[in-house]
């Protein structure tokens, strides 16, 4: 199955900065990678999907990029809502398989 | 608006068996694949099962293959998950989730709030 790698583990910020989450797959996932937030006690969230395209209801500030194996979540100015646990996943090859999350704290 | 309620996690003793519900709102139930996903201590977030809209197919993972039977009662917006002979590894919140086509794509697109399982003597 394939591995999701999530870089940094922690990302240390303050609102209005910007946040840059990475995920790298172990081989290619086209462009079938989803990204999801889960704040404590909650389910996650769809953000993206297919590496670049906002679910519904997700804010333009809160983009995705990449392609093959390397990917990029990008959330703009952050909001106290966005202090979170971000996870990435990929479709392109049965199982679907979860990164072991960033927190953005 | 999309909502979804799982229920029926419990204790139980290694080797029981317990079945979960997810009762769904807000959308056409009979049109959607549907999924259960589990975040686990061990694991993380772990895909578990999907069944398409119909029912005609299903998948699961390998560690649940044999253990695990997903199912779905589409007059009453419901998704089932029978699991049996359980393992301390499966321990954890279970998530129903629904996907964005009849047959899974593997796209989570709404989930529910989650129901705990606990698997110890």
């Amino acid at each position: 199955e394939i591995v999701l790698t999530q870089s940094p583990a922690t990302l240390s910020l303050s609102p209005g900065e910007s946040a840059t989450l990475s995920c790298s797959a172990s081989q290619s996932v086209r462009d079938f990678l989803a990204w999801y937030r889960q704040k404590p006690g909650q389910a996650p969230r769809l953000l993206i999907y297919d590496a670049s395209n906002r679910a519904t209801g997700i804010p333009a500030r809160i983009s995705g990029s990449g392609s093959g194996t390397e990917f990029t979540l990008t959330i703009s100015s952050l909001e106290p809502e966005d202090f979170a646990v971000y996870y990435c996943q990929q479709r392109s090859i049965w199982p679907p398989t979860f990164g072991q999350g960033t927190k953005v704290e | 608006e999309v909502q979804l309620l799982e229920s029926g996690g419990k204790l139980v003793q290694p080797g029981g068996s317990l079945r979960l519900s997810c009762s769904a709102t807000g959308f056409a139930f009979s049109d959607y694949a549907m999924s259960w996903v589990r975040q686990t201590p061990g694991k993380g977030l772990e895909w578990v099962s999907s069944t398409s809209a119909s029912t005609a197919n299903t998948y699961y993972a390998d560690s649940v293959r044999g253990r695990f039977t997903i199912s779905r009662h589409n007059s009453k917006n419901t998704l089932y998950l029978q699991m049996n002979n359980l393992r301390p590894e499966d321990a954890g919140v279970y998530f129903c989730a629904k996907d964005p086509k009849r047959n899974p794509v593997g796209t989570f697109e709404y989930w529910g709030p989650g129901t705990p399982v606990a698997v110890s003597s």
